[in-house]
Parts: C-alpha cells; structure tokens; sequence
C-alpha cells in the first residue's frame, strides 16, 4: 500500500501562472512533509516543507498548504518559470528519535512550464 | 551543499556479478541512506544506517546490503547483480535539526545485462 501518491504523473502550465502540485497521504502519524525538485542526471534537491502544526508554509514564489483532515497536500508555484520545469517529488516523515529521520515519497511529478 | 559524493557515477555489469557502490560525505552526518529511482516509483528506501555499524532495511532491501565502518562511509553492495537492479542509486543524508530534510548526492547509474 503506497503511503504518498502523486496522482498526476505530469503537469504543464504557461510561465507566469501558477502551478499546483497535488499529494495526498494515508498515514495519519505522518507529521512532517517535504517537498524536493529533481532534475535529470542530478540528485534532488530539498525545496521546501511544513510541519504538521501548521497548514502553510511559503518561501518566495513557493507555498506548501497541509489539509490534515484531508491528509492533503499542495505545492504552489507563483509565478512560474520554465527553469521550474523538473520532477517534484512529495515526501512525509516521522519525526520521533526512532524513525532515523526516514522519509516516504510519492512517484513524482514532472512539471513542464512553456515559454 | 552536504559534501555528498558517490562513485562511480556509471557502472555497466555483467548478471550475478557483485558490484559495490560507494556514497562519501564530508560533514559527518549520522543518518544516511540508499534510494533506488525507477520510472514510475519514484524514490525507494533500500537501506539506511544511524551510525557507524547501526544499519536497517528499508521497503526493497531484498538482494542488497550494506556497511558503515566509518561515519562518511556508507557503501551498498549487490551481491550477485540482476537486471532488475538495473536503476540510478541515490545516497542521501539528513540533518536531524533541519525536520531530517535530506541532502541527496548526484547518483549512480548502475546497468545489469
């Protein structure tokens, strides 16, 4: 049973609008969420997160939203640039002494903004 | 950036061959971890280490294992290599008082024929 889906394995939005990138979860313990950029023949790269205390979290054009009770979570990209364009991976962890800071993610999303 | 290297970078090997891959990193980080990416499953825990000869498996440790004898030293063995290990291989370390963001090095692409 997968425990991060990304249901949209692509997306493509025009540059300057915004895109949004969809997670959702199914473990309730799950109380801290990531999300990392990756493009190809590099390793990912974190990007940003959110702790589960909270239901948002921005850092320049980025905003992650956490709805618990939906076990939902989004990535908005505001404005959109083409050198956005990258698979973005959703990630969840556990943050007790015993979990060894492991992380579950999603398959991906590949966005792809056009000039 | 963490300091994360991994070698080699390509690898091309014979079925039922072991190979080693080697994740280095310079910071001293106590946890580290192997992924496995292949399209359509995204980033695959295989095994992870929280210190020196503290090691546990991860969802697809089946066929792998590792080590740690030195604290920048994580290396991931296959012992007899199949092609359904054909994949890139990511090594990564995380940063407890970072929320345990993790810190990925830039991969190994392993082929098996």
């Amino acid at each position: 049973d997968q425990q991060v889906k990304q249901n949209s394995p692509s997306l493509s939005v025009q540059e300057g609008r915004i895109s949004i990138l969809n997670c959702d979860y199914t473990n309730s313990m799950f109380d801290y969420f990531l999300w990392y950029k990756k493009y190809p023949a590099e390793g990912p790269t974190f990007l940003i997160s959110i702790s589960s205390i909270k239901d948002k979290n921005e850092d320049g054009r980025f905003t992650v939203f956490l709805n618990k009770s939906a076990k939902h979570l989004s990535l908005h990209i505001v404005p959109s640039q083409p050198g956005d364009s990258a698979v973005y991976f959703c990630a969840a962890s556990l943050l007790g002494n015993t979990n060894a800071g492991k992380s579950t993610f999603g398959d991906g999303t590949t966005l792809t903004v056009k000039p | 950036d963490a300091g994360i290297t991994q070698s080699p970078r390509h690898k091309v090997t014979e079925t039922g061959t072991p190979v080693t891959l080697r994740c280095h990193q310079t910071e001293n980080h106590r946890y580290m971890y192997w992924y496995r990416q292949d399209p359509g499953h995204g980033l695959r825990l295989i095994h992870y280490s929280y210190g020196v000869k503290d090691t546990d498996k991860g969802e697809v440790s089946d066929g792998y294992s590792v080590s740690r004898s030195k604290t920048e030293d994580f290396l991931l063995t296959l012992e007899s290599a199949t092609s359904s290990q054909t994949s890139v291989y990511f090594c990564a370390i995380s940063v407890r008082d970072r929320g345990y963001e993790q810190y990925f090095g830039p991969g190994t692409r392993l082929t098996v024929t």
